[in-house]
């Protein structure tokens, strides 16, 4: 079946480390998508790609990399410079610009 | 600016009750509109969306939504509410331009609470 795939569903780091959140599509799309939840907002982008080796700072990417070396996957990396980590992250994919985006099931990330 | 409004923080409807949520957008031309829903701890899933034709879009668990372009509205409906539709429901346009790339904007979201 095709779809995204995020790993792993719940995360646990310490202030300070790195992690890196997986993002992996098998729909050939090539737009991909990362975006933040926080209780009782909607979604904020953080970075979005629209072909491989390129990639786009969104709305909020301060804190964040991303890196875009296969079509299939869309790696995000949250650093120890971003003030607020602990939250819900989604990764998504469309066909093309504009179009619907499918969504992953999310990580949770949880910085103490 | 392109933007998206959800009224509607929370609303609450009893089972088998008609359920409407509002979405209204600001957009330079004819979008692209989307309606989501997210189950609590999960990813969002695309019920229905508008691209051009008729007006009023059928989607998935029996929802439907209309574009009125007068108004810069697409609302969603569903004639009677099952207590599993309980969610958190978001409302997309697109394609927005931005740094020479296009994406979606999303409104807040609207919290639906069904009562037995």
């Amino acid at each position: 079946d095709g779809g995204i795939t995020q790993s792993p569903k719940y995360l646990f780091r310490k202030e300070g480390q790195n992690v890196t959140l997986s993002c992996e599509q098998n729909l050939n799309h090539d737009a991909m998508y990362w975006y933040r939840q926080d209780p009782g907002q909607g979604l904020r982008l953080i970075y979005y790609s629209q072909i491989v080796n390129d990639f786009q700072k969104g709305d909020i990417a301060e804190g964040y990399s991303v890196s875009r070396e296969k079509k299939e996957s869309f790696p995000l990396t949250v650093t120890s410079a971003q003030k607020n980590p602990t939250a819900f992250y989604l990764c998504a994919s469309s066909m093309d610009r504009g179009y619907e985006q499918y969504f992953g099931p999310g990580t949770r990330l949880t910085v103490t | 600016a392109q933007s998206v409004t959800q009224p509607d923080i929370h609303i609450t409807v009893s089972e088998g009750a008609s359920l409407e949520l509002r979405c209204n957008y600001s957009y330079g031309a004819t979008p692209y509109l989307f309606w989501y829903v997210q189950s609590p701890g999960q990813g969002l899933q695309l019920l229905l969306k508008y691209f051009s034709g008729d007006t009023l879009v059928q989607g998935i668990k029996g929802f439907e939504a209309e574009f009125k372009r007068s108004q810069s509205s697409f609302n969603l409906r569903k004639p009677s509410v099952h207590w599993s539709d309980a969610a958190e429901y978001f409302c997309a346009v697109g394609p927005a331009f931005s740094g020479g790339y296009n994406k979606l904007i999303f409104g807040a979201g609207t919290r639906l609470a069904v009562h037995p």
